[in-house]
């Protein structure tokens, strides 16, 4: 069974509206990520997240919050959703921020702002 | 800040020849860690291979991967493409300052025809 979970898992938002994507895992894993899929530009990330209750700016956090509420779930919030922030979110997660540990992903997020 | 180049977006081969997907990395770090990751269509990234060793070739399902330092370089190779190695495929870097932190190049899709 799947271990990182997302929710949705496709929505369309209006321009200037609020979207939350939520992120669930039962890996045990301490760290969180959100990260951004776009043709062309890879897989960026946006904010992650070390302990419950404290969250980290990645490269891309501009229109972007996050939270994390408990060690299982991490939310990504997109308070004025943008054309511009239509792409696939994938969150992950991994056991430490050790270097050579491995990340695993939930299924994504598709969003498409109108 | 760190990078990963993979110099092409897509490759496309047929059944039976030669797998070599290309990259290279920029880090301030001597010891990073280097991985790639493939995602199949309609699938999340999943880890293929990791290495922290400079010159040890590093193995998982068929493909190979060596780090080398001195120019580096984490090319992925394998040396008989199938037609379910189509798929995408991501090189990244971690930060090694334990963040877990993941720098993703812009991926090669690569495509394997009969």
């Amino acid at each position: 069974e799947a271990a990182v979970t997302q929710s949705p898992r496709s929505k369309v938002a209006v321009t200037g509206g609020k979207v939350t994507l939520s992120c669930h895992q039962t890996n045990n894993h301490d760290y969180m990520y959100w990260y951004r899929q776009d043709t062309g530009h890879g897989l960026r990330l946006i904010h992650y997240s070390y302990v419950a209750d404290s969250t980290e700016k990645g490269d891309i956090p501009d229109g972007y919050k996050a939270s994390r509420p408990s060690q299982e779930n991490f939310s990504l919030i997109l308070e004025l959703a943008s054309l511009s922030q239509t792409a696939v979110y994938f969150c992950a997660s991994s056991y430490r921020g050790d270097s050579g540990n491995t990340l695993y992903f939930g299924e994504g997020s598709r969003l498409i702002v109108v | 800040g760190d990078s990963v180049t993979q110099t092409e977006g897509l490759v496309t081969l047929t059944e039976g020849l030669p797998v070599m997907l290309n990259c290279t990395y920029q880090t301030i770090y001597s010891n990073p860690f280097l991985f790639w990751y493939v995602q199949h269509l309609n699938e999340s990234p999943r880890l293929l291979l990791k290495s922290f060793t400079d010159n040890k070739r590093t193995e998982h399902q068929g493909f190979h991967a060596t780090l080398h330092k001195s120019s580096s370089s984490f090319h992925l190779q394998k040396s008989s493409a199938q037609l379910s190695d189509s798929a995408l495929y991501y090189c990244a870097l971690s930060d090694p300052t334990n963040t877990g932190k993941l720098t993703f190049g812009d991926g090669t899709v690569l495509t394997v025809k009969p």
